[in-house]
């Protein structure tokens, strides 16, 4: 099956530091998405991206599908960001029905 | 309800005690997922729904686990027997169309987390 590859694993960064997390994956997606997942362990959904490069606030995201990674922006850190990012792809096959391949994560902390 | 429910919230099981988790999903959505996420790892899929079709099963891990969702809305994830690498947190998903799909839009409830002593 794919696979997805996130990096760095870990990061701590000081509030209002800028940070640039990557997704890899092995093989061509139809979808992919970038998740947030709060310390009560609920998946956010941040961003819709199969291609291209989208913005909301402090947050950015692009995804370049023909070299199979994406890249997530966090801009000027806030101690709320913490928590844990996930990438995840998702490949259509004849079934009529897809599932998501989530990579590993990166566990963000921001300290005030 | 305004978004996926899942209960209960933690559950602490002997090993060899079966257990039953619960995931109310968005009303009116078609697709309902269920994923296993270990410690220090991504979610991992288990098994998917289209109203009350189990249309795969491929993701659990062993005979012990067993879904159902009889009326094509509530689903039910029951694992016999549990053993210590059964702890995970246990996801529910739904999405409002037939095959799911990100670009339709995927709720996550907030999980059952399940430990087992």
């Amino acid at each position: 099956g794919i696979q997805v590859e996130q990096s760095p694993p870990d990061l701590i960064l000081q509030e209002g530091a800028n940070s640039t997390l990557r997704c890899n994956f092995s093989d061509s997606v139809n979808n992919l998405q970038w998740f947030h997942q709060n310390p009560w362990g609920q998946l956010i959904n941040l961003f819709y991206i199969p291609s291209g490069t989208k913005q909301n606030g402090r947050l950015s995201a692009t995804t370049v599908a023909t070299e199979r990674y994406s890249l997530l922006y966090i801009s000027s850190s806030q101690t709320t960001d913490s928590g844990v990012y996930f990438c995840a792809v998702e490949r259509r096959g004849n079934s009529g029905y897809s599932t998501l391949t989530f990579g590993k994560g990166t566990m963000l902390l921001v300290s005030p | 309800g305004a978004g996926v429910s899942q209960s209960p919230r933690y559950k602490v099981a002997k090993r060899g005690q079966d257990v039953a988790l619960r995931c109310d999903p968005i009303s009116g959505h078609v697709s309902l997922f269920w994923y296993q996420q270990a410690l220090g790892q991504g979610p991992e899929f288990l098994t998917y729904f289209q109203n009350e079709a189990q249309l795969d099963k491929s993701g659990l891990p062993s005979d012990r686990f067993f879904a159902e969702r009889p009326e094509g809305s509530v689903s039910t994830l029951k694992i016999q027997r549990t053993q210590q690498e059964d702890s995970a947190v246990y996801l529910c998903a739904s999405s409002p169309t037939s095959g799911g799909g990100l670009d339709y839009g995927y709720t996550f409830g907030s999980g059952t987390r399940l430990t087992v002593v």
